[in-house]
């Protein structure tokens, strides 16, 4: 079965640094990935995904994230980060099933605090 | 506009007190989850359904009841409450393309 570890619960940048948060996934199948965001007393939002092809995905509020196969490794970034970006974030892989349904697991989340 | 609504969005309830959150889609999907987050845990599958009246458990469904007699309707029914579903819970669905998940804005459960 697959799974998602995000390693760090909370991390805190300045408004401008380099954001980098962490995901590794476990998939006997090549996976899809999912980058959610989720801003206080909202729900989730897709910031980006990973299906086939680059590998290098870009995705909304100047987010990016890159798959490496060789480390199970999704991570995502952004070079300058905004106070706005404070939120919660869930890196996702989809695990499949017989009839085309598709299930998201998640990781436990990454509280993202942006300082001045 | 594209949307899935739960409601209530806020509800304090007491500990056997039946309760049912509502979900509902526009958008045709056959593919509804119901999700609950709790800190350090992430989101994990409640139920799912695939279609009309096909339904199955995901991941932690103890507890929980769900009926899909509508396309576009996914309530959650918690029969008889108690402290450890206290929880914030999400509402998905899907086209069944991958990534194409929309989530409610959540239900904020407290169950004293």
């Amino acid at each position: 079965a697959q799974s998602v570890t995000q390693l760090g619960s909370h991390v805190s940048v300045s408004e401008g640094a380099l954001v980098l948060l962490r995901c590794n996934y476990s998939s006997s199948v090549p996976p899809y990935l999912f980058w959610y965001v989720q801003y206080p007393n909202q729900g989730l939002q897709l910031l980006l995904k990973y299906t086939t092809g680059a590998t290098l995905v870009k995705g909304i509020n100047g987010f990016e994230a890159e798959f490496k196969k060789s480390e199970t490794s999704f991570h995502l970034t952004k070079p300058s980060a905004h106070m706005s970006d404070a939120a919660e974030y869930f890196c996702a892989v989809s695990e499949w099933f017989s009839g085309g349904y598709n299930k998201l697991i998640f990781g436990a989340g990454t509280r993202l605090a942006v300082h001045p | 506009e594209a949307q899935v609504t739960q409601n209530p969005r806020y509800l304090i309830t007491v500990t056997g007190k039946k309760l049912t959150v509502t979900c509902s889609q526009n958008m045709n999907h056959e593919y509804m989850s119901w999700y609950r987050q709790d800190p350090g845990l992430g989101l994990r599958q409640i139920y799912y359904s695939m279609n009309v009246e096909v339904t199955d458990k995901g991941d932690v469904p103890e507890g929980y009841k769900v009926s899909r007699k509508e396309k576009r309707n996914f309530p959650l029914i918690l029969e008889s409450p108690s402290p450890n579903q206290t929880s914030l819970y999400f509402c998905a669905s899907s086209s069944g393309q991958v990534g194409g998940y929309t989530f409610g804005s959540g239900t904020r459960l407290t169950v004293v």
